[in-house]
């Protein structure tokens, strides 16, 4: 059983599309972060929420950290293909000593 | 400078073989991990050092053997490599474990691509 799931698993847009990509969980967690990774490279965060309802903007990327701390979105706007690769959320418990990873959402930007 | 460093980057080896890889991150961290990513991009932890000592183990086979000669290296070695370990292996680091607003931030390598034939 996946603890955090995404959705969509996959997702091919045209370049100017805006898009959303969920995290879901039964689970509550402490903390949640997204990261991107491109072929070949390990992944890169681009944020950490930690509050529930708490709401961070990133350029382009907005996310939000649902209010009993068990979901996430990451929405973008105004797609590029800059931003094709592979999201993943992860979750962390309060001193558990290690994050768990959604299954990933690969998205494709087309020019 | 690489924060994460990977060695090596491509391992192309036979059923049966032994294999180590190695990871060093010179960010002064305090935890190392190490995960496997499988073909469909599912990232799944297997062993986190914290300050030289094992603090997960996730019921991982016996044949990998991490091992953390200090804080900073956190190497990973495999016996009888079988099929189904092929993938790519990720070690990580942050700054501490515990789920504090940065401490469990982590910093990735670039991954070592593991085939076994």
């Amino acid at each position: 059983t996946q603890l955090l799931e995404q959705s969509p698993q996959f997702l091919s847009i045209q370049e100017g599309e805006n898009l959303t990509v969920y995290c879901n969980s039964s689970s509550v967690f402490s903390s949640l972060q997204w990261y991107r990774q491109e072929p070949g490279e390990g992944p890169v965060l681009l944020v950490t929420v930690v509050t529930g309802g708490e709401v961070k903007k990133l350029k382009r990327l907005t996310f939000q950290f649902g209010d009993a701390r068990k979901d996430s979105s990451l929405h973008i706007t105004a797609a590029q293909p800059g931003d094709t690769g592979l999201y993943l959320c992860a979750g962390a418990k309060t001193n558990a000593g290690k994050s768990t990873f959604g299954d990933g959402t690969t998205l494709t930007v087309k020019p | 400078d690489t924060a994460v460093s990977q060695t090596p980057k491509y391992l192309v080896t036979q059923m049966g073989n032994d294999k180590s890889i190695k990871c060093e991150q010179n960010l002064g961290h305090d935890t190392m991990y190490w995960y496997k990513q499988d073909s469909k991009k599912f990232l799944k932890i297997m062993f986190s050092y914290n300050n030289k000592e094992l603090i997960i183990n996730e019921t991982v086979p016996n044949r990998f053997s991490p091992k953390s000669p200090d804080k900073a290296h956190l190497n990973l070695h495999i016996n009888s490599l079988e099929l189904g370990d092929s993938a790519v292996y990720f070690c990580a680091s942050s700054q501490d474990f515990a789920s504090g607003r940065a401490k469990n931030i982590q910093y990735f390598g670039a991954g070592t691509r593991l085939s076994v034939l």
